[in-house]
């Protein structure tokens, strides 16, 4: 596997599930990041973490929780959401600092019903 | 602050015409301008980017425009073909204006046709 994998790839669920979304990056970056891509909206920057630690929290519900156990590894844990929490979720990764490129995941398409 | 405004929402460009997309900011600390392309299916991938010491960056038919008096960019594609039909989204970032914390525009739906 290269560059940045995310499953599952689609995903629905009830309002009271919990489920974990899974993304991993093979790139050697020290910095993994959270998005929310909805309909005729900018990418939604949820959550950064640099060095496994996490330095950019936008606002985001807690209903949605990170975890990053290592620099190649991040999971959004969800549980009670929303059905405007449907959309596709993209991770992506990058060396840390700014200017880097940001590589993408092919994201996850979360239903919620 | 930290918006960044783009237009159009949706192009469509007949093939070997040229595509240009609009990107307009406010926030100053920003210094790093990069477009991103994304087809179905797929995350988006970075096109091209610039930083705000040049005022173009070409890179085969893909050229960034950047007017630091304006706070504005620009993305042209020369000679469209219909493989480039996809959304594209500008974004930006800076040291101070957030690290590595990209600020991306609304996108645009680019249709090239035959």
């Amino acid at each position: 596997e290269t560059g940045v994998t995310q499953t599952p790839r689609h995903l629905v669920m009830g309002m009271t599930n919990k489920k974990s979304l899974k993304c991993e990056q093979h790139l050697g970056h020290n910095a993994m990041y959270w998005y929310k891509q909805s309909a005729k909206k900018p990418l939604e920057l949820m959550f950064v973490y640099n060095f496994k630690e996490q330095t950019e929290n936008n606002s985001v519900p807690s209903r949605f929780s990170p975890e990053c156990p290592n620099s190649s590894h991040l999971f959004l844990h969800l549980h009670t959401l929303q059905p405007e929490d449907s959309a596709l979720y993209l991770c992506a990764s990058s060396h840390a600092g700014p200017g880097y490129e940001q590589y993408f995941g092919p994201g996850t398409r979360l239903t919620v019903t | 602050q930290q918006q960044v405004k783009q237009s159009p929402q949706s192009l469509i460009v007949q093939k070997g015409g040229i595509s240009i997309i609009n990107c307009a900011y406010e926030n100053t600390a920003f210094d790093y301008f990069p477009w991103y392309q994304q087809f179905p299916g797929k995350g988006p991938a970075l096109l091209i980017a610039i930083r705000p010491d040049v005022s173009e960056k070409k890179e085969g038919r893909f050229t960034i425009s950047f007017n630091k008096s304006a706070k504005q960019f620009s993305l042209h594609i020369m000679d469209s073909q219909p493989g480039d039909s996809a959304t594209y989204f500008c974004a930006a970032s800076g040291e101070s204006g957030g690290g590595n914390k990209l600020t991306f525009g609304t996108g645009t739906q680019l249709k090239v046709e035959l």
